[in-house]
């Protein structure tokens, strides 16, 4: 039941775009975006309950297709400090969040 | 950033010995979660908790017990350690559950020799 994330790595310049897919074989309660760096703990980004929306800060937003069971993470004009691993979490049992295992976006000067 | 310390940072211990990983928490959060993190499978839960003495099971539980007497502390067990559980391990909680975030820990190094 863990979700599929693609691709599993990623490497852009600085100020290209990315997006990053994340589905489920089951239906979803939520789903969660995380972004981890090399040594550290993830950090939450958004999440997006059921009923399909779509939700945004600054340069990174996410949608999500109740229909489909997926989600994307989309990064606008990506900077330096937006590389690290990024995961999702999915909710098909309530209260526990599966997580994918992870796409890794390297971003180059 | 919310207050959230897990201890030990790191440890080494030998296969068949107990070892408890400790997670406190100064928010004051209902859910409580504990999850390791190994190359190639991402975060997976062993154990959570939605209030003191309620726990439930994750998806990779076996070998682990948890322990909830106190809002602010999450304990988890390895009852007898085996170079399998060689994992990082981090905490999480949140206000609400899932429909809120997770906020993590900084996480345990277990390496079982």
């Amino acid at each position: 039941q863990q979700p599929v994330q693609s691709p599993q790595a990623v490497i852009l310049r600085e100020g290209e775009d990315a997006v990053i897919n994340c589905s489920s074989s089951k239906a979803l309660y939520s789903v969660h975006w995380y972004r981890q760096k090399h040594g550290e703990a993830p950090v939450f980004l958004m999440i997006l309950l059921k009923g399909g929306e779509q939700k945004g800060h600054d340069k990174i937003s996410a949608s999500f297709n109740e229909k489909k069971q997926q989600s994307s993470l989309y990064l606008t004009a990506s900077q330096l400090s937006y590389s690290g691993t990024y995961f999702c979490g999915t909710e098909i049992i309530r209260e526990k969040l599966t997580f994918g295992t992870g796409t890794r976006l390297t971003i180059i000067p | 950033d919310a207050g959230i310390t897990q201890s030990p940072r790191h440890k080494v211990t030998e296969t068949g010995t107990p070892v408890t990983l400790r997670c406190h928490q100064t928010e004051n959060h209902r859910y409580m979660y504990w999850y390791r993190q190994d190359p190639g499978h991402g975060l997976r839960l062993i154990h959570y908790s939605y209030g003191v003495k309620d726990t439930d099971k994750g998806e990779v539980s076996d070998g682990y017990s948890v322990s909830r007497s106190k809002t602010e502390d999450f304990l988890l067990t390895l009852e007898s350690a085996t170079s399998s559980q060689t994992s990082v391990y981090f905490c999480a909680i949140s206000a609400t559950g899932t429909n809120s975030p997770l906020h993590f820990g900084n996480g345990t190094r277990l390496t079982v020799t």
